[in-house]
């Protein structure tokens, strides 16, 4: 079956550091890859998405690129800011499967 | 624009009683799901409904049902609370294919 694995967490960095945040996936086909991001008290919203393999989805300054190869999508950011600090999950779908399938949850706080 | 909205956000059960959850989408999406987030354990799939018409068990739908209601609507029902079900519930909504998840709000419901 499908699944994610992430980095577990809790991170916590210093402002203006670098982040990863690490994902790999078992799936069968093509899956689409996301990453999505919880700030706290809402629901999860997409932060970026990539469709096949080598594709780089970006947002605010977030980047991950679909490894086919490694079956990996690790979340980048070079300078963390406070108002990253969120709960991260990276997440797969099949097309035409009807459902996702989440990893756990990273959870990053970042000090002033 | 609205997106997903659950009610109600917050609720307080006692043991064996019963409600149900609302969630309705204003995006004009086939797919539907249910989704509870408890600590440590990410997102779990409770139900979902790929079109109106019909609904499908996830991982975790024991001590659930549903109901798609029309295209807009898909309502979650504990018939006889447990406290096994406190937790964050999640509504959220998609296209077929590669398209992202839309999530809710979420609603916070405590069984004592």
């Amino acid at each position: 079956g499908n699944s994610v694995t992430q980095m577990e967490g809790p991170v916590t960095l210093s402002e203006e550091a670098f982040l990863t945040i690490n994902c790999t996936y078992t799936a069968t086909g093509y899956p689409s890859l996301f990453w999505y991001v919880q700030y706290p008290g809402e629901g999860l919203q997409l932060l970026l998405k990539a469709t096949k393999a080598d594709d780089k989805g970006s947002n605010k300054g977030f980047e991950a690129t679909y490894r086919k190869e490694t079956t990996s999508f690790h979340l980048e950011k070079g300078s963390v800011q406070v108002s990253d600090s969120a709960v991260y999950f990276c997440a797969l779908s099949r097309p035409n499967a009807g459902k996702s399938t989440f990893g756990d949850g990273t959870t990053l706080t970042v000090k002033p | 624009n609205a997106g997903v909205t659950q009610t109600p956000k917050f609720q307080v059960l006692k043991t064996g009683q019963s409600m149900t959850l609302q969630c309705a989408q204003d995006m004009n999406h086939n797919s539907m799901y249910w989704y509870r987030q408890d600590p440590g354990m990410g997102l779990r799939l409770i139900y979902y409904s790929a079109s109106e018409g019909t609904t499908d068990k996830g991982e975790v739908p024991n001590g659930y049902n549903v109901s798609r209601l029309n295209k807009r609507e898909f309502s979650l029902r504990l018939e006889s609370a447990a406290p096994s079900q406190t937790s964050v519930y999640f509504c959220a909504s998609s296209e077929p294919g590669h398209s992202p998840l839309h999530f809710g709000n979420g609603t916070r419901l405590t069984v004592t």
